[in-house]
């Protein structure tokens, strides 16, 4: 069936280091695949999006490619800053449920 | 333009009580979800509506009710609340035809049963 694979955190970083959170997915074709982000006390909002094989989403730095060969979407930003601080959520859309299937997220925690 | 609306905030009920959390959202979208979110566990789906006049059972649909009021209210129910259902509520909303299919959440409830 489908499903979403994130890495466990927390992921612990000081202020401007290089991020990279893994995500890996199981899916029959090609799924629309989703970053989410959810900020201390507030609900999720969607960080960045790929619909296609090798389109590449961004937003406030992030990125994520979509890679069909690897089946994986990787977070990555090259200088995060304590305000990123957040959890982050890797998802898929599944067309014949109308739903989006989710990972378990991953917490990130940026020291000053 | 308030985007999705929840209530309430928090909520805290005995074993055996009933209450309904409700969600509407003001982006005319014909898709409305409710999902319950655990440590350690992320989000699960309890019901969904695809479209006016459906819902549907998502993964952890036991203990709970749910109603499509109309086009932009879409409401929780619990009839018997148990300890287990202690969680944060999110309803979410969703345009079915767009292709990169985003959905948008509530700021959610604190439910805590004791």
């Amino acid at each position: 069936g489908n499903s979403v694979t994130q890495m466990e955190g927390p992921v612990t970083l000081s202020e401007e280091a290089f991020l990279t959170i893994n995500c890996t997915y199981t899916a029959t074709g090609y799924p629309s695949l989703f970053w989410y982000v959810q900020y201390p006390g507030e609900g999720l909002q969607l960080l960045l999006k790929a619909t296609k094989a090798d389109d590449k989403g961004s937003n406030k730095g992030f990125e994520a490619t979509y890679r069909k060969e690897t089946t994986s979407f990787h977070l990555e930003k090259g200088s995060v800053q304590v305000s990123d601080s957040a959890v982050y959520f890797c998802a898929l859309y599944w067309k014949i449920k109308y739903q989006l299937i989710w990972g378990a997220g991953t917490k990130l925690i940026i020291k000053p | 333009n308030a985007g999705v609306t929840q209530t309430p905030k928090f909520q805290v009920l005995k074993t055996g009580q009933s209450m309904t959390l409700q969600c509407a959202q003001d982006m005319n979208h014909n898709s409305m979800y409710w999902y319950r979110q655990d440590p350690g566990m992320g989000l699960r789906l309890i019901y969904y509506s695809a479209s006016e006049g459906t819902t549907d059972k998502g993964e952890v649909p036991n203990g709970y009710n749910v109603s499509r009021l109309n086009k932009r209210e879409f409401s929780l129910r619990l009839e018997s609340a148990a300890p287990s259902q202690t969680s944060v509520y999110f309803c979410a909303s969703s345009e079915l035809g767009q292709g990169a299919y985003e959905q948008y959440f509530g700021p959610g409830t604190r439910l805590t049963v004791t």
